[in-house]
């Protein structure tokens, strides 16, 4: 099993849909979670930490079930530029993290 | 305030030649992390150091791989002998001195696309 699962994708949503990417990541002592960004062969942007109270960005919501060990990500009224691909990343010990596979999110006119 | 810098953005080595990756943390960053992504896959840890010291190295191959991040100057990720499986990017990432254990946001630079011929 990986230690952080991902929606596969890719998501195709028109412009000012909402969309909601999913999460899961098996090590229980995970200390911090979050949601990067990242643009074609570009590096990886930190979009939002998440947090068990759950967290609200703008557009961006984060989510997060520590119980269940399952992340959300949800964005409202898609813009063209928020087509990238969004990764689900996991801090377990200090310094190392584990991302996911990242999901694809292609926004369209 | 300028972000990382990682040099060069391209490289292409020949099997069997060494690659040397550099990696400038931001300013008042100590704590640097190298990435590797293979194409079409997630970003995989390879290690993490702060200065002078490596601090966790379990994402580094055994063979071939090695990193340093001396009291001055850049990080260098070092791979000698070249093979094509190691054509990828290679990110770095920096955090600031300080950072708790937990707190775990990085600010990774444009990445160094390694190519073997």
């Amino acid at each position: 099993r990986k230690e952080v699962e991902q929606d596969p994708g890719p998501f195709n949503v028109p412009e000012g849909a909402t969309v909601a990417f999913n999460c899961t990541y098996s090590n229980s002592a995970s200390q911090s979670f979050f949601w990067y960004r990242q643009d074609c062969r570009k590096e990886p942007k930190l979009l939002m930490s998440v947090y068990s109270s759950g967290n609200e960005d703008g557009r961006f919501t984060a989510q997060l079930n520590r119980a269940s060990q399952y992340i959300s990500l949800l964005i409202r009224d898609s813009k063209l530029s928020d087509s990238a691909t969004y990764l689900c990343v996991v801090n377990i010990v200090q310094g190392k993290l584990i991302f996911g596979a990242g999901t694809r999110l292609a926004v369209h006119p | 305030n300028a972000g990382v810098m990682q040099n060069p953005r391209h490289l292409v080595r020949r099997r069997g030649q060494e690659a040397r990756l550099r990696c400038s943390p931001m300013k008042g960053h100590s704590h640097v992390y190298w990435y590797r992504q293979l194409p079409e896959e997630g970003l995989k840890f390879m290690v993490y150091l702060q200065k002078e010291n490596i601090i966790d190295e379990s994402g580094m191959p055994k063979e071939r791989f090695s990193a340093e991040f001396p009291k001055e100057g850049p990080s260098i990720l070092r791979i000698q002998q070249v093979v094509r499986g190691d054509s990828a990017a290679y990110f770095c990432a920096s955090s600031p001195l300080g950072t708790s254990r937990g707190t775990g946001e990085q600010y990774f630079g444009p990445g160094t696309r390694l190519t073997v011929t």
